[in-house]
């Protein structure tokens, strides 16, 4: 049972445009969130988080959106580099310290100049 | 970021044979996990510490065990190699109070 779903496996966006990658997830028990990007050959960077209290989370270029009710969160990458082509892992954990991490199965963001 | 080292960084070894990867960290960070990459499955949590001699068991944790000795190793080891067990492992690691993990470079294992 998948419980952190990325449906969309690939997405191709043209530089300066926006970026969306969408998340959904089942285990109401999540409490924090997490985006990692990830270069082929490298270990996954950590890029952005949220906190389930907050519903927004803004860090330059990357903003998270988290919406409850839906069990949903996206990422927005505004404007889109040609360096942001990676592949884009969305994570939940029940505890904000204590991570064990629980993952989707990462989206590869292609963007062209 | 913090210092986090895996080794070997490749390996090919055969069915049957124990294999035990490492991961070093150099930032005294108390939590650190064992992960493994698979297509179609994402990341998921093989073993985790929360300190030394501390390790408890992750979501696919058949087949693997853990040991961590000191802080800034923790050791994870395949006792018969699979070929399921082929995948691309993880190291991270988390300081106290801290609300992310970081990652290593990845191992690359691959059972013949």
């Amino acid at each position: 049972d998948q419980q952190v779903k990325q449906n969309s496996p690939s997405l191709s966006v043209q530089e300066g445009r926006i970026s969306i990658l969408n998340c959904d997830y089942t285990n109401s028990m999540f409490d924090y969130f997490l985006w990692y990007k990830k270069y082929p050959a490298e270990g996954p960077t950590f890029l952005i988080s949220i906190s389930s209290i907050k519903d927004k989370n803004e860090d330059g270029r990357f903003t998270v959106f988290l919406n409850k009710s839906a069990k949903h969160l996206s990422l927005h990458i505004v404007p889109s580099q040609p360096g942001d082509s990676a592949v884009y892992f969305c994570a939940a954990s029940v505890d904000t310290g204590f991570q064990k991490l629980v993952f989707g199965t990462g989206t590869r963001l292609l963007v062209s100049p | 970021d913090a210092g986090i080292t895996q080794s070997p960084r490749h390996k090919v070894t055969e069915t049957g044979t124990p294999v035990t990867l490492r991961c070093h960290q150099t930032e005294n960070h108390r939590y650190m996990y064992w992960y493994r990459q698979d297509p179609g499955h994402g990341l998921r949590l093989i073993h985790y510490s929360y300190g030394v001699k501390d390790t408890d068991k992750g979501e696919v944790s058949d087949g693997y065990s853990v040991s961590r000795s000191k802080t800034e190793d923790f050791l994870l080891t395949l006792e018969s190699a699979t070929s399921s067990q082929t995948s691309v492992y993880f190291c991270a690691t988390q300081g106290t109070g801290k609300t992310e993990a970081f990652f290593g470079q990845g191992t690359r294992l691959t059972v013949v």
